[in-house]
């Protein structure tokens, strides 16, 4: 299986300021068909989680371009700039270019 | 609107079997491949089961294969979940999930059903 490994598991930010998460993962997530599936969640308090980037670099519909994906073969990041209140939560990043598709650990974004 | 609607939840035994279900609705469900994912109390999510849009190829990780069968009725846009042989680490609150999978998967979520597995 693919191992996904995130960090940091805890990220500390102020309102305003900029967060970065690395994914890595044990083997290349490139698809015979040449396109890379990586992609980033955000799991909110209380709430089901929602997608956020697709495909490494691909916002979803109506996710602000705060957020960016960006990486290539093992090794991937998430970058949020001007981070928000709403942005705090608990992020993933999973890979489905293999199965069984396989989540990271997730990592914590909280107030500083 | 997507929406998915997943039902089922509840308390059971070890050993003993579950079904859930998920009805879908503001999508043509037979377009698309569907996925269940859970999440264990205050853990991370674990892709469960995912079944193609016609419903011929089912895919499972090991921790569920044997045991739990994903399976579909296009006519009525719903989803399903048979468990058997339910594990205490089987307790989990089940998501069903729209996927897209050459592009966006688990792009669209239901809001959970919580499955409690004790004795």
């Amino acid at each position: 299986d693919v191992v996904m490994t995130q960090t940091p598991v805890s990220l500390p930010v102020s309102l305003g300021g900029q967060a970065s998460i690395s994914c890595r993962s044990s083997q290349s997530l490139v698809h015979s068909n040449g396109n890379t599936y990586l992609h980033w969640y955000l799991q909110k308090p209380g709430q089901s989680p929602q997608l956020l980037i697709y495909r490494v670099s691909n916002r979803f519909s109506g996710v602000p371009d705060r957020f960016s994906g960006s990486g290539s073969g093992t090794d991937f990041t998430l970058k949020i700039s001007r981070v928000e209140p709403e942005d705090l939560g608990d992020y993933y990043c999973l890979q489905s270019t293999h199965f069984p598709n396989t989540f990271g650990a997730g990592t914590k974004l909280e107030l500083k | 609107e997507v929406q998915l609607v997943e039902s089922g939840g509840g308390l059971v035994q070890p050993g003993r079997s579950l079904k859930l279900s998920c009805v879908a609705s503001g999508f043509t469900f037979n377009n698309y491949w569907m996925t269940w994912i859970r999440q264990a109390p205050g853990k991370g999510l674990e892709w469960v089961a995912s079944i193609t849009n016609t419903g011929g190829s089912t895919y499972y990780p090991d921790s569920v294969k044997g045991r739990f069968t994903i399976s579909r009725d296009n006519a009525k846009s719903t989803l399903y979940l048979q468990m058997n042989s339910l594990r205490s680490e089987d307790t989990a609150t089940y998501y069903c999930t729209r996927d897209q999978r050459t592009t966006a998967p688990f792009a669209y979520w239901g809001q959970g059903t919580l499955v409690t597995v004790s004795s």
